[in-house]
């Protein structure tokens, strides 16, 4: 079936660096992604999203790159901070009410 | 401005017993879903509701019922709890493609 998947289930940085967490999707149709961030006991938090007919957009210290050649989403987090530790997962939405949801790496921040 | 608020947080149930996970939303929402997270697994869809009034399966609705009791509220129903029913459970509710959740209850069916 169709799904939203991450690379990486794991990725460990140090405190300052950059973090780059990528997802590949298989639906062509999709034309609105989301990252979310969930922390330990809590709900997924909206991060950012994009819609497919933009290459990048840029929030706070977050910036989501998606490149629909070769259907690859990705989010970097700048200056990674030890209150950004949690785990992170994309969703796409193929033009339905209904979202599908990616498994989610977890980073962890290295002080 | 709550957001979107779940009771219980965390309920153990014996299989067989029924319980209601109730959700609401103060931001005037017209969607409301609920999931299912298991680990290893992506948020599944139990069911979702476009408005009042009305509802629809999602990816994984056996097992559980749901009631769109007014714009605000929606709530999911285990009439007969399993042990695969076991999950933390959350609530969403969206306008316009972006999705609020709520703190999630954690269930466990003995």
């Amino acid at each position: 079936g169709e799904s939203v998947g991450l690379h990486l289930p794991t990725l460990s940085v140090q405190e300052g660096d950059n973090s780059i967490i990528n997802c590949a999707y298989s639906n062509s149709a999709s034309d609105y992604f989301i990252w979310y961030k969930q922390e330990s006991g809590k709900g997924p938090q909206f991060i950012i999203d994009i819609r497919s007919n933009m290459d990048k957009r840029q929030g706070q210290r977050v910036t989501v790159l998606l490149n629909k050649t070769v259907k690859h989403l990705s989010l970097q987090i700048a200056a990674t901070q030890p209150g950004d530790s949690a785990v992170y997962f994309c969703a796409e939405n193929p033009r339905t009410y209904k979202y599908i949801f990616g498994t989610g790496t977890r980073l962890k921040v290295l002080a | 401005n709550a957001g979107v608020t779940q009771t219980p947080k965390f309920q153990v149930l014996k299989t067989g017993q029924s319980m209601t996970l109730q959700c609401a939303q103060d931001m005037n929402h017209n969607s409301m879903y609920w999931y299912r997270q298991d680990p290893g697994m992506g948020l599944r869809l139990i069911y979702y509701s476009a408005s009042e009034g009305t509802t629809d399966k999602g990816e994984v609705p056996n097992g559980y019922n749901v009631s769109r009791l007014n714009k605000r509220e929606f709530s999911l129903r285990l009439e007969s709890a399993a042990p695969s029913q076991t999950s933390v459970y959350f609530c969403a509710s969206s306008e316009n493609n972006e999705q609020y959740f709520g703190p999630g209850t954690r269930l466990t069916v003995t």
